[in-house]
């Protein structure tokens, strides 16, 4: 079965760093883009980037650029997403989703990390 | 706001037909047969379930079909069931340097 799971949910304060995760498996890791996408408290969808595990390229929406960092390593078939200094506005959940290099759309999503933000 | 314009919120009764719109610009949308359409029920993740304007993966109901004229995508949901209502989002690639935009979302309600 093809999978994307994510790791738990996560309660930081102001300024404190972060990491999230996204396991693949089910497929070969290193064949999808790994896009991470926002969704905050009663709000819509917000695509944040994406990273090519293969080589770890990444593109970032203009909102997201410099605010996070995505990564991955491919050997244990996992992307991140990552804050060094989080704010109160960086509360919501997580989705990471793939998608083919040669298609539009993101077919497999995982089920998210909701990260809480509060002082 | 969002990138991409879609009603706040539609409905329906059950077997009857709906259709959402999403409305983008020449530079996405209209631009590229990219869109795709996403439901999300409540506290779960969202699903693919259109994909290049009017393709359905395997699994997802013939009940659900997508079309394109200009710069507005639509998705039409027939013979609509009380499980079809959700949050449906869609979403384009963009020749922008964003690369990917979303609509804000159609609230559906199954009367």
């Amino acid at each position: 079965e093809v999978q994307l799971v994510q790791s738990g949910a996560e309660v930081k304060k102001p300024g404190e760093s972060l990491r999230i995760s996204c396991k693949g498996s089910g497929y070969s890791f290193t064949s999808y883009w790994i896009s991470w996408v926002r969704q905050m408290p009663g709000k819509g969808l917000e695509w944040m980037g994406r990273i090519d595990p293969s080589d770890s390229y990444t593109n970032y929406s203009p909102s997201f650029q410099g605010h996070v960092t995505i990564s991955a390593d491919k050997s244990i078939s996992t992307a991140y997403l990552q804050w060094s200094s989080l704010k109160a506005s960086d509360t919501a959940m997580y989705y990471c989703a793939r998608r083919g290099f040669n298609y539009y759309y993101m077919d497999v999503w995982g089920k998210g990390t909701t990260v809480t933000v509060s002082s | 706001q969002s990138a991409l314009t879609q009603p706040a919120s539609v409905s329906g009764s059950p077997g009857q037909s709906i259709t959402i719109s999403c409305t983008g610009t020449s530079s996405d949308v209209g631009g590229y047969n990219y869109v795709s359409w996403y439901q999300q029920h409540p506290g779960k993740a969202p699903k693919l379930m259109i994909y290049d304007v009017s393709n359905r993966p395997s699994g997802v109901s013939n009940r659900f079909s997508g079309s394109k004229s200009g710069n507005t995508a639509s998705l039409t949901i027939s013979g609509l069931q009380a499980e079809d209502e959700a949050d449906y989002y869609c979403s384009s690639y963009t020749s922008s340097s964003t690369l990917r935009v979303f609509g804000g979302g159609t609230k559906l309600t199954v009367l």
